[in-house]
């Protein structure tokens, strides 16, 4: 079993729609979580963290967690063209360095 | 520099042969990280060096890879007599991580990264 699990997509919604990203990780020791943002060809971009269980909203984008059920989410609202990216999850479970998932690729559709 | 910065950006080498990446922090960067991302696939976790303390090499696949940091600044990662699978993009990041903190540990800022082929 993976450590970070996500579903690779292609996730495709039209410009304007909600778009719903998930998450599920294994080690129920986890603390920190993480979503980074990476377009085609570049590096990884932080965009939103979250701590506790709960939502937790930035602009346009809302993190959600659940540590009973080992799930963290990412909401894109009025998703935009430029939101078109692999959104990557990142988890830390005491150790110093993340452990990533393998990214869900959204792509947002004029 | 204002970012990372990472050399050399592509690299094509013949099986067998050794490389070495280097990556130069944000300054005042106390964690290093370095990463590698194959095609099409997530960032898989090789060595973290914070501060003065022993790095965490937990990531390393294999005894032909190792890395090193100068002075709590720059790092070369070496991998010594490459193959064909280790042929990805090597990325490096740093962060202000303070050990004990683990808040900190989650805004990392990443390099361009070091392309590598493996012929």
């Amino acid at each position: 079993q993976k450590e970070v699990e996500q579903n690779s997509g292609p996730l495709s919604v039209p410009e304007g729609a909600i778009a719903s990203l998930n998450c599920t990780y294994s080690d129920r020791g986890s603390q920190s979580f993480f979503w980074y943002r990476q377009y085609s060809g570049k590096s990884p971009e932080l965009i939103m963290s979250i701590y506790s269980n709960g939502d937790k909203e930035d602009g346009r984008f809302t993190a959600q967690l659940n540590k009973a059920s080992q799930y963290v989410s990412l909401l894109i609202r009025d998703s935009q063209p430029s939101d078109s990216a692999t959104y990557l999850c990142a988890v830390t479970a005491g150790r110093r360095a993340l452990t990533f998932g393998s990214g869900t690729r959204l792509q947002v559709q004029p | 520099g204002a970012g990372v910065s990472q050399s050399p950006s592509n690299k094509v080498t013949e099986k067998g042969k050794d490389v070495e990446l280097r990556c130069d922090p944000i300054s005042g960067h106390t964690a290093l990280y370095w990463y590698r991302q194959s095609l099409g696939q997530g960032l898989e976790f090789l060595i973290y060096f914070q501060g003065n303390s022993a790095p965490d090499k937990s990531g390393l696949p294999s005894d032909r890879f190792s890395a090193e940091r100068t002075g709590g600044s720059v790092s070369t990662l070496t991998i010594q007599r490459t193959q064909q699978e280790d042929s990805a993009v090597y990325l490096c990041a740093s962060s202000l991580n303070r050990a004990g903190l683990v808040m900190a540990t989650g805004e990392l800022f990443f390099g361009e990264g070091s392309r590598l082929t493996v012929l």
